[in-house]
């Protein structure tokens, strides 16, 4: 089956620490995304990459960081200077030209204790 | 600054009724929209998009609708079943590759 795994489903840390969240797609897509999504409100973008080895800062990447070293994965480390970093973080994945839709992975609920 | 967003967070439907959800957008360059699903800890499912050259497009049970006059999209959902109970978001496609701007969503509640 083709499509995007996040893993762990939920996770959880102790303040202070770092943390990787684990995006992987076998869609063959170029972009990737991860997106933090808090209740009740909708999804803002974190970081985004159109291609290995290249990633942009999306509307609320502080405190965080990621890495694309490969077309398939796109993980997501939560630094302990994220100020808040309880949420829902969801990662998608697309491709260019005439397909334009964002598919996404089922999410990773992070709390931090 | 630009924004897209819900006029109604929580719509309650009566199976077998039709629904309409409504979006704003205020980017008057955004040349794409898409309608999202999200059921209670899952990630969005796609449901249906258009282009700003459009002002319709018809999908299995659902309807998109694009005024650009105004700037306001709606999705129509016909014969709401128990199974359409989400949260539906629109988004707008941002003149740069690839970005989505997402509104709050609106919470659909379907009764028996």
């Amino acid at each position: 089956d083709g499509g995007i795994t996040q893993s762990p489903k939920y996770l959880f840390r102790k303040e202070g620490q770092n943390v990787t969240l684990s995006c992987e797609q076998n869609l063959n897509h170029d972009a990737m995304y991860w997106y933090r999504q808090d209740p009740g409100q909708g999804l803002r973008l974190i970081y985004y990459s159109q291609i290995v080895n290249d990633f942009q800062k999306g509307d609320i990447a502080e405190g965080y960081s990621v890495s694309r070293e490969k077309k398939e994965s796109f993980p997501l480390t939560v630094t302990s200077a994220q100020k808040n970093p309880t949420a829902f973080y969801l990662c998608a994945s697309s491709n260019g030209g005439a397909l334009l839709e964002q598919f996404f992975g089922p999410g990773t609920r992070l709390t931090v204790l | 600054g630009e924004s897209v967003g819900l006029h109604l967070p929580t719509l309650s439907v009566q199976e077998g009724d039709n629904s309409i959800i409504n979006c704003a957008y205020s980017n008057s360059a955004s040349d794409y929209f898409i309608w999202y699903k999200q059921e209670s800890g899952k990630g969005p499912q796609f449901i249906i998009d258009i282009r700003s050259n459009m002002d319709k497009r018809q999908g299995q049970r659902v309807t998109v609708l694009l005024n650009k006059t105004v700037k306001h999209l709606s999705l129509q959902i016909a014969a709401t079943q128990p199974g359409d109970s989400a949260v539906y978001f629109c988004a707008e496609r941002e003149n740069s590759w690839g970005k989505l701007q997402f509104g709050a969503g609106t919470q659909v509640v379907v009764t028996p």
